[in-house]
């Protein structure tokens, strides 16, 4: 079956401006997650999903970053007044109710802050 | 808070070499522990996992133990192919702490396996 999807795949955008990162998880999966994932490292937890409520954003590094889940589905990460140190490969896993430990990722999109 | 240690590579070996990863950790509950895999193009996949002390993961000719008395879970395999060539990630999930769904990575270990 499809597995997690992410849209897009690249984004570059400047300095400054909002951007909006999608990502479709596996059909019934009820937990969603974003990372980030800086180059040379390894993926840091931005915040978790239950359905449709944010079960834990302690990942969050600050109110510019925020996410949405309002069918708890499709997920969004959006992004505002963008910052270099932004620039990263963002990562989405979803995983199954009964199986939360088994996390499936997502290709990732990667974001360039010019 | 958790924390995952693991050998920086890149670690370079020839065909059907001796492959381990060393992995370390530090968690403040009892938690479950991983090895991720991120082949080339492609997202990271789960490759094994353990749930409690002395368990060994395994999968595709990979072993890993959890060991609590020297809290590791190093990665290995007896002969490594040339497809083995990846990104490997230790991971853990604190099953105790306020974010029970928090899985913590280590910085990943590239692997390059040479005909």
């Amino acid at each position: 079956g499809a597995g997690v999807s992410q849209t897009p795949s690249n984004k570059v955008t400047e300095k400054g401006k909002y951007v909006e990162l999608r990502c479709d998880p596996i059909s019934g999966h009820t937990a969603l997650y974003w990372y980030r994932q800086s180059l040379g490292q390894g993926p840091e937890f931005l915040i978790y999903f239950q359905g449709t409520g944010a079960a834990d954003d302690s990942g969050l590094p600050n109110d510019r970053f925020f996410a949405v889940r309002p069918e708890g589905s499709v997920s969004t990460l959006k992004i505002q007044r963008t910052e270099r140190g932004d620039s990263a490969v963002y990562l989405c896993a979803s995983a199954p109710i009964d199986r939360p430990e088994t996390q499936y990722f997502g290709p990732g999109t990667r974001l360039l802050v010019l | 808070g958790n924390s995952v240690t693991q050998m920086e590579g890149p670690v370079t070996l020839s065909e059907e070499a001796f492959l381990t990863i060393n992995c370390t950790y530090t968690a403040t509950g009892y938690p479950s522990l991983f090895w991720y895999v991120q082949y080339p193009g492609e997202g990271l996949q789960l490759l094994l996992k353990a749930t409690k002390a002395d368990d060994k993961g395994s999968n595709k000719g990979f072993e890993a133990t959890y060991r609590k008395e020297t809290t590791s879970f190093h990665l290995e395999k007896g002969s490594v192919q040339v497809s083995d060539s990846a990104v490997y990630f230790c991971a853990l999930r604190d099953m105790n702490s306020g974010g029970y769904q928090k899985v913590t990575f280590g910085i990943g270990t590239k692997l390059q396996v040479i005909p």
